[in-house]
């Protein structure tokens, strides 16, 4: 199984912050990286799919970057909506892991 | 608009089978991926396994020896069992759509489950 590990686990920030999240997978995946947004009681929302392609509807202050085995999340400016949790995940040969998370506060 | 509508039992006790069912409204089975996740309390995802339209599978290894994922096209519903449940199978049961990037697009409502005796 290909591990996903992302750093930090928790992150606090303010309004108007610039945020990063990494993600590092075990083994290279090349591009085949989404990174979600889940808030309390909610399914998880794709953000971005194949580690840079924004999903329709997503805001443009979120975006991602990399490849191979390191990939990092960016929210340029954070608003009161983004705080939530950040999930990595990875798809490499129909097999699928998540990261474990990164709780981001204020 | 796609969406996808699950259900099924809620409470089990231990050594039963969990069950659940999603069904696809507005759009089609073709082309796409149907996965199910789960996310035990105050825990991450973790994926279960994937079924394609043609009936093709794959499975989490470390669930796959009870996990059963099937497809009915004429319904457009997919769906999932878990043999021999645990406290350890309590979560959130989520069914997804996944495209060709292998990213989750389209979610569930989630479908709480309790495994206790």
């Amino acid at each position: 199984d290909i591990q996903m590990t992302q750093s930090p686990s928790t992150l606090s920030a303010f309004v108007g912050d610039r945020v990063t999240i990494t993600c590092r997978a075990s083994q290279s995946i090349n591009s085949w990286l989404a990174w979600y947004q889940q808030r309390p009681g909610k399914a998880p929302k794709l953000l971005i799919y194949k580690a840079s392609s924004l999903e329709s509807g997503v805001p443009s202050r979120f975006s991602g970057s990399g490849s191979g085995t390191e990939f990092t999340l960016t929210i340029s400016s954070l608003q009161p909506d983004d705080f939530a949790t950040y999930y990595c995940q990875q798809y490499n040969s129909h097999s699928i892991t998540f990261g474990q998370g990164t709780r981001l506060e204020i | 608009q796609v969406q996808l509508q699950q259900w099924g039992a809620g409470l089990l006790k231990p050594s039963e089978t969990l069950s659940l069912t999603c069904a696809v409204y507005g759009g089609s089975f073709s082309g796409y991926c149907w996965s199910w996740i789960r996310q035990p309390p105050g825990e991450g995802l973790e994926w279960i396994g994937e079924i394609n339209h043609s009936g093709s599978t794959n499975y989490n290894p470390s669930l796959k020896s009870r996990v059963t994922i099937s497809i009915d096209t004429s319904r457009n519903q997919f769906s999932l069992k878990l043999t021999s449940v645990t406290a350890a199978d309590t979560a959130i049961y989520y069914c997804a759509r996944g495209g060709v990037t292998g990213a989750f697009g389209i979610w569930g409502q989630g479908t709480m489950v309790t495994v206790s005796s």
